[in-house]
This record gives C-alpha cells, structure tokens and sequence, in this order.
C-alpha cells in the first residue's frame, strides 16, 4: 500500500519556468490538498479538493492552479516560477475528517 | 481565518526528560490531531482526539482535548533521542457545512541532547 506519492522528490528552477508536480494516491480517499511549508511557518494550504472535478483555494493560491480529473491524482500546476515559490511541498489526502496522511514531500528551489 | 498558537516554538532537552507542548485556538473545533514531523519526512499523526475533555495515550505520548474545545496539550514521557522533530498540533471543524481543512499551528522543533 503505498499510500500518497509525490513525485518529484526535488526540483531546481529558473525564474520564469513552469512545472507540475504530481500527487497520487491509492486509498481511495475523496478529500486531497496541496500544503507548502516554510521554515518556522508550518503549514499553508494552497488548495484542495473534496473529489473529483470538485477544487477550492486554500490560504495562499496565488501563482498555483491545480485540477482534480480523477480521484487519485491531483497536480499542482506552478505557472512563471518565482523565488517566493521556494518551498517544500505536501500533498495530504483523508476520506472525509480526521487523520491527514501526507506524502514524502517535494522540495522546490526557484533560482 | 481561524488560527492557532502554538507554544514553545522550539524546546532543547536531555534525554530522559519530560516535554510538554500545546496549542491554543480563538475559535473551537471539535477534532485535535497531533503530528510528528522526522527531518526530509512528511508529517505523520500521533494522536487524535474526537472529544472535549477526551484523554488519549499512546505509549509515551499523551494528548488532552481542552474542555472548552480551543486548546489541547501534547506531553512526551522519559524522552529518547528519536524523538527529535517537529511537533504539529491540528484542529479541525466537523459536521454540517463545515470544509474539514485542518489549520496547523507553527510547530514545536523538539531537540534531545544524549
């Protein structure tokens, strides 16, 4: 069972450049979210999902899109990279309340 | 937007001692989850407590949902070394028209000295 999986693991950008990264999960969980985390900051949501074809901004959705076609999988899109996108990325499913399981994170340098 | 404290930002102990943490809300919620994040990791629950005044143990840790429902506590018996992280508190609103996102507080950077 391998849970939630994002990939990449990390990434380097230029300023300016566009990237996707993928989350997936196999636990049939309707509920999935895209979080970020700063150093001291904890952690942000940037969007989320409550199922298929269904997505809703988090805290801080500026500069991000994402889109929810199955219910397995939910991208996040990075359009025109910037330094403040310099972050590590969590994607996190649940059913419907309760435990958040997380993936393994994808650490993103903007350069 | 709801918000949580949560205190102390970072602890440095030794080995063997107790750590206590908890978390304050201005606002209720009706689910506390505690998280335990291990360096390059995603965050990993610890405990969840579904009920005010609820008491839930699992074996050195022990976690407290708040009577008033706007804080909770997590304490760590007799520390090892492995327990070095990052501690997040999570509250959550369930039931009719509610959106189930968690909100996180800021985290608790646990260092335990051999």
């Amino acid at each position: 069972n391998a849970g939630v999986t994002q990939t990449p693991k990390f990434r380097i950008l230029k300023i300016g450049q566009s990237m996707t990264l993928q989350c997936t999960q196999d636990m049939n969980h309707n509920y999935m979210y895209w979080y970020r985390q700063d150093p001291g900051m904890g952690l942000k949501l940037i969007y989320y999902s409550v199922g298929a074809g269904i997505t809703d901004k988090g805290e801080v959705p500026n500069g991000y899109n994402v889109s929810r076609s199955t219910t397995e999988d939910f991208p996040l899109r990075l359009e025109l990279a910037a330094p403040s996108q310099t972050s590590v990325y969590f994607c996190a499913s649940n059913r419907r309340a309760g435990e958040l399981f997380f993936g393994e994170g994808s650490r993103l340098t903007v350069l | 937007g709801q918000q949580l404290n949560q205190s102390p930002q970072s602890m440095f102990i030794q080995e063997g001692e107790d750590v206590s943490m908890n978390c304050t809300s201005s606002s209720i919620f009706n689910t506390w989850l505690w998280y335990k994040q291990d360096p390059g990791e995603g965050p990993v629950l610890l405990i969840a407590l579904y009920k005010a005044g609820e008491l839930t143990s699992n074996g050195r840790l022990t976690a407290q949902f708040g009577i008033t429902r706007k804080d909770s506590f997590l304490n760590i018996s007799a520390s090892i070394p492995s327990d070095v992280g990052i501690y997040f508190c999570a509250g959550q609103l369930t039931g009719g028209g509610s959106n189930y996102k968690l909100t996180f507080g800021k985290g608790t950077l646990l260092t335990v000295n051999p």
